[in-house]
């Protein structure tokens, strides 16, 4: 079975803080994704990777920024963060487009609370 | 950013009850349609992947029908369970390596 791994199930930092949100998925897929959810908005795509040290803002790139510096994982950074940023986070993988329409996996997401 | 629209918003059934969900999306550039099951405390989990027009797929009482051509699909859910209680999500594909535009979801409940 795929596995997707986040590092945290719960996490609160306080304003001003770096965060760092960890995703480690164990099926050799190329792209890997990251989102947040919130109550009303589903789910919406913060960044996407589909190559080791390759990057794609997604739709609500701000205030974020991410690293792949190995395929296996893919790094959520706020720099920053703030109470807009109170938020669950997921990240998902899937093999790359152009090998069929894949699937996408999903970890089990990160309740971050911004104080 | 695409418009994807999932109606109802939200559905309450009874043990039994056979329903149906849509998922609106825009028909241009257009590779796949992907549904998902998010069970609440868990992860979202892939229900069908499908690329065709006139596309059905089925998975024990879960079926779904696609239509490109109007930019539609269908979920169906014939004799509903307690255990089909879920957010389900439609996710067209563009042609930018996998990326997914997600709807909002409709909530069903499955009240026994």
């Amino acid at each position: 079975d795929v596995k997707v791994t986040q590092s945290s199930r719960y996490l609160v930092k306080r304003t001003g803080e770096k965060v760092f949100l960890e995703c480690v998925q164990d099926m050799d897929h190329e792209n890997m994704f990251w989102y947040r959810q919130d109550p009303g908005l589903g789910l919406r795509l913060i960044y996407f990777s589909y190559d080791v040290k390759m990057k794609e803002k997604g739709d609500i790139p701000e205030g974020y920024s991410v690293s792949r510096e190995k395929k296996e994982r893919f790094s959520l950074i706020l720099e920053s963060a703030s109470t807009n940023q109170t938020s669950m986070y997921l990240c998902a993988s899937s093999l790359l487009a152009g090998q069929g329409a894949n699937e996408q996996f999903f970890g089990p997401g990160t309740r971050l609370t911004v104080l | 950013i695409l418009n994807v629209e999932q109606s109802p918003q939200s559905l309450h059934v009874q043990e039994g009850d056979s329903t149906n969900f849509t998922c609106s999306f825009p028909s241009s550039n257009f590779y796949a349609l992907h549904w998902y099951r998010w069970e609440t405390a868990k992860s979202p989990e892939a229900l069908f992947v499908m690329t065709l027009n006139g596309d059905e797929k089925k998975k024990g009482r879960i079926s779904a029908t696609l239509n490109t051509k109007e930019g539609y699909s269908y979920l169906y859910i014939k004799g509903s369970q307690p255990e089909d209680s879920a957010t389900y999500l439609c996710a067209p594909e563009s042609t930018s390596y996998g990326k997914l535009t997600f709807g909002q979801g409709t909530i069903l409940t499955v009240h026994p």
